[in-house]
């Protein structure tokens, strides 16, 4: 069975500071990897995507992806109140050669604290 | 570029009656894809339709069921209602030529006494 694991937290950092979220997944022929991030109450929204080894930036946001540790992580810099939420890794599974669904770790709660 | 929509937002229904929802992908979009969102079991998903045809299916019972139409809105219906059918009903779409990458509607909450 495919599965994404992530520590559910919750993780509490301070304001200004660097939030390290992290993912692991066990199907080695995954592809694409993403992160969603998910307020309470509301449904996920897409952050950031990564296809390749290595660190991909996009404003305060950096995912970072190995695939030979099937890993992906994402940081999150200067922190700010409104980054508390739910952060889901969710990586493709592909059947028999064609795109397949998201499967979805249970995410990480980030909390930044003032 | 408007998001995708959902409709209704909100629902509560009774054991064994039946709920359809509906999904409006985002313009341009041919794949959906449903999800049920419980906080015990997360993000789990349902079936994918790409083109009026199912093409990937998760596993859940045969009460769930969906269906694509040629505008690539999208339908899922549950029948029997059961008590653990609570859950955000979320529907994604795909396409535009970032076929992998999937964008949520603001689901539906369905409740269910």
């Amino acid at each position: 069975q495919k599965e994404v694991e992530q520590n559910s937290g919750p993780l509490s950092v301070p304001e200004g500071a660097i939030a390290s979220l992290n993912c692991t997944y066990s199907d080695r022929g995954s592809q694409s990897f993403f992160w969603y991030r998910q307020y309470s109450g509301k449904s996920p929204e897409l952050i950031m995507s990564i296809y390749s080894n290595g660190d991909k930036e996009d404003g305060r946001f950096t995912a970072q992806l190995n695939k030979a540790s099937q890993y992906v992580s994402l940081l999150i810099r200067d922190s700010q109140p409104s980054d508390s939420a739910t952060y889901l890794c969710a990586v493709n599974a592909f059947y028999g050669g064609s795109q397949g669904n998201l499967i979805f770790g249970k995410g990480t709660k980030l909390s930044v604290k003032p | 570029k408007a998001g995708v929509t959902q409709t209704p937002r909100y629902l509560i229904k009774t054991r064994g009656q039946q709920v359809t929802l509906s999904c409006s992908p985002i313009s341009g979009h041919r794949s959906v894809s449903w999800y049920q969102q419980t906080p015990g079991q997360g993000l789990q998903f349902l079936f994918e339709y790409f083109s009026e045809t199912q093409r990937n299916k998760g596993n859940f019972p045969g009460r769930f069921s969906g269906r694509q139409f040629s505008n690539s809105r999208s339908e899922m219906n549950v029948s029997t209602l059961e008590l653990g059918d609570s859950a955000l009903y979320l529907c994604a779409s795909s396409g535009g030529g970032a076929e992998d990458t999937q964008y949520f509607g603001p689901g539906t909450r369905l409740t269910v006494l």
